[in-house]
């Protein structure tokens, strides 16, 4: 299993343009995060969603945008690029379910290798 | 509202000394599960470890451990025989179990330096 993926690695935008973050799990998970790190901060959710077509904020969502057509892929969209979003982005997976799904809750967030953002 | 302290910023020892990682956590809720995390230069977050809160057993890998106290609402880490490849910054993280409720909270981190 490759686990989590993210693409691009780096990216520089000027101010005001547009961008998708490309977020992919082969895990199976139904659980899938994106998380913003600034410089000496931990990370702050931005998105989540428990399941295809199913996606609600965390606490700082405004500036971004999310979907989840399939278990697999979760993008993160930036559509008016400002400095304030220059970070480093992670997306991450886990798997939740209860004792009706016959499966065992793990709760473990596993994390892709994150994209360095520069908005200039 | 969950809150995770990790008050040591950067620590600095000598290769092949012990050193703990402090980690305090704040939740209303009686079951939830505390994490730490490691964040190498590279940059990447390695999972560690997770424990759920009716677990307050010690746990040991190789040279890491980990000190759970439901009291003292703590969850501390420690490295023995500290090496070099230890070097990063560690991060604690609480997250609810019960319900729909989905949030990780993070602390700040711990960046940990060990010299030659």
């Amino acid at each position: 299993n490759a686990g989590v993926t993210q693409t691009p690695k780096f990216r520089i935008l000027k101010i005001g343009q547009s961008m998708t973050l490309q977020c992919t799990q082969d895990m199976n998970h139904n659980y899938m995060y994106w998380y913003r790190q600034d410089p000496g901060m931990g990370l702050k959710l931005i998105y989540y969603s428990v399941g295809a077509g199913i996606t609600d904020k965390g606490e700082v969502p405004n500036g971004y945008n999310v979907s989840r057509s399939t278990t697999e892929d979760f993008p993160l969209r930036l559509e008016l690029a400002a400095p304030s979003q220059t970070s480093v982005y992670f997306c991450a997976s886990s798997y939740r379910g209860g004792m009706a799904s016959g499966s065992i809750s793990t709760d473990t967030q596993y994390f892709g290798p994150g994209t360095r953002l520069t908005v200039l | 509202a969950q809150k995770v302290t990790q008050a040591q910023t950067e620590i600095s020892v000598v290769e092949k000394e012990d050193v703990t990682l402090d980690c305090v956590y704040e939740t209303r809720d009686t079951t939830y599960y505390l994490f730490w995390y490691k964040q190498p230069p590279s940059g990447e977050l390695v999972f560690l470890i997770r424990r759920n809160s009716f677990d307050e057993q010690n746990e040991i890998s190789g040279r890491y451990s980990w000190n759970f106290q439901k009291s003292t609402s703590s969850f501390n880490f420690t490295i023995t025989a500290s090496q070099v490849v230890d070097s990063a910054v560690y991060f604690c993280a609480l997250s609810e179990a019960r319900g729909s409720n989905y949030k990780l909270t993070f602390g700040k981190g711990t960046l940990l330096t060990v010299n030659p």
